[in-house]
C-alpha cells in the first residue's frame, strides 16, 4: 500500500537557521497539506496546496514559512528563520480528493 | 472558525471491554468527520470516517456515529485488545469557502491492560 514519506525523521538546528523539511505524497494525489504537533497537542493544520498553489494557510503560517513542489514528486516546507517555538513535529499528508488525508511519518524539528 | 472538543482526555479499559470516546463539532456545515490512531512517535493513521449524509459507519470492531443535529461524532471500539492502546484524535473538515483543512481535537490517550 503506497504512503506518505517524510525526510529526515530528526532535524536539529540553531535557531536563526533554515530548515527544509521534504515529503513525498501519494503518486497520484493533487491535494498536500502540512500540519504540525507540538509535543503532547494535537495537531494543527499549517498549509494546504493544490494545482500549484497555496489553497488554504492557517495564522501559524506566516512570512517565515513556504512551501514548493519543486518537481512532479516532492513537497517542501522551508522555515526561513527558526525559533525555539517551531519546535514540533511536522506531518505532511496528502490526497487525491480533499479527503481521505493520509500522513506521513513526520519530521521532529527540534530548534535549540 | 470551526472547533472540535474531545474527551475524555484519557481512558483506561479492561481487555474484551468498550471504549467509547465522544467528540462535538462547532460548524453545521462540517460533513466530514475523520478518526486518527497515532501509536506513541508513529504517523496517525486513519481508521474510520464518516460523511454527514450517514449515521453510522461500521468496521469490525471499530464504528463511529454521526449526530448532526447535535453536532456530536462518537468513536467506539468493541473487544478491546492492547494493541488498541494509543491515542485516538477526532477531526472535522471545515468546508467553509472551500477548505479541505482538518480540524481535530486534542487526543484521547487509550489504555487497554490485559
Amino acid at each position: 500500500e503506497p504512503e506518505v514519506t517524510q525526510t529526515p525523521s530528526h532535524q536539529v538546528t540553531q535557531m536563526g537557521q533554515e530548515v527544509i523539511l521534504r515529503c513525498v505524497p501519494i503518486s497520484n494525489h493533487l491535494y498536500f497539506y502540512w500540519y504540525r504537533q507540538i509535543l503532547g497537542q494535537k495537531v494543527e493544520f499549517l498549509v494546504s496546496f493544490y494545482n500549484n498553489e497555496i489553497s488554504e494557510k492557517s495564522e501559524i503560517f506566516d512570512d517565515q514559512f513556504s512551501v514548493e513542489r519543486p518537481d512532479g514528486s516532492n513537497f517542501t516546507l522551508k522555515i526561513r528563520s527558526t525559533k525555539l517555538e517551531d519546535s514540533a513535529m511536522y506531518f505532511c499528508a496528502s490526497s487525491d480528493v480533499a479527503v481521505p488525508q493520509y500522513f506521513g511519518p513526520g519530521t521532529r524539528l527540534l530548534v535549540l | 472558525g470551526e472547533n472540535v472538543e474531545q474527551h475524555p482526555s484519557t481512558l483506561s479499559v479492561q481487555e474484551g471491554d468498550s471504549a467509547v470516546i465522544k467528540c462535538t463539532y462547532s460548524d453545521s456545515a462540517s460533513n466530514y468527520f475523520p478518526w486518527y490512531k497515532q501509536e506513541l512517535g508513529k504517523r496517525p493513521q486513519l481508521i474510520i470516517d464518516i460523511r454527514s449524509n450517514v449515521g453510522e459507519k461500521k468496521d469490525q470492531r471499530i464504528a463511529v456515529t454521526l449526530n448532526k443535529t447535535a453536532k456530536h461524532f462518537s468513536l467506539h471500539i468493541t473487544e478491546t485488545q492492547p494493541e488498541d492502546s494509543a491515542v485516538y484524535f477526532c477531526a472535522a473538515r471545515a468546508i467553509q469557502g472551500g477548505s479541505e483543512k482538518l480540524v481535530f481535537g486534542k487526543g484521547t490517550k487509550l489504555t487497554v491492560n490485559p
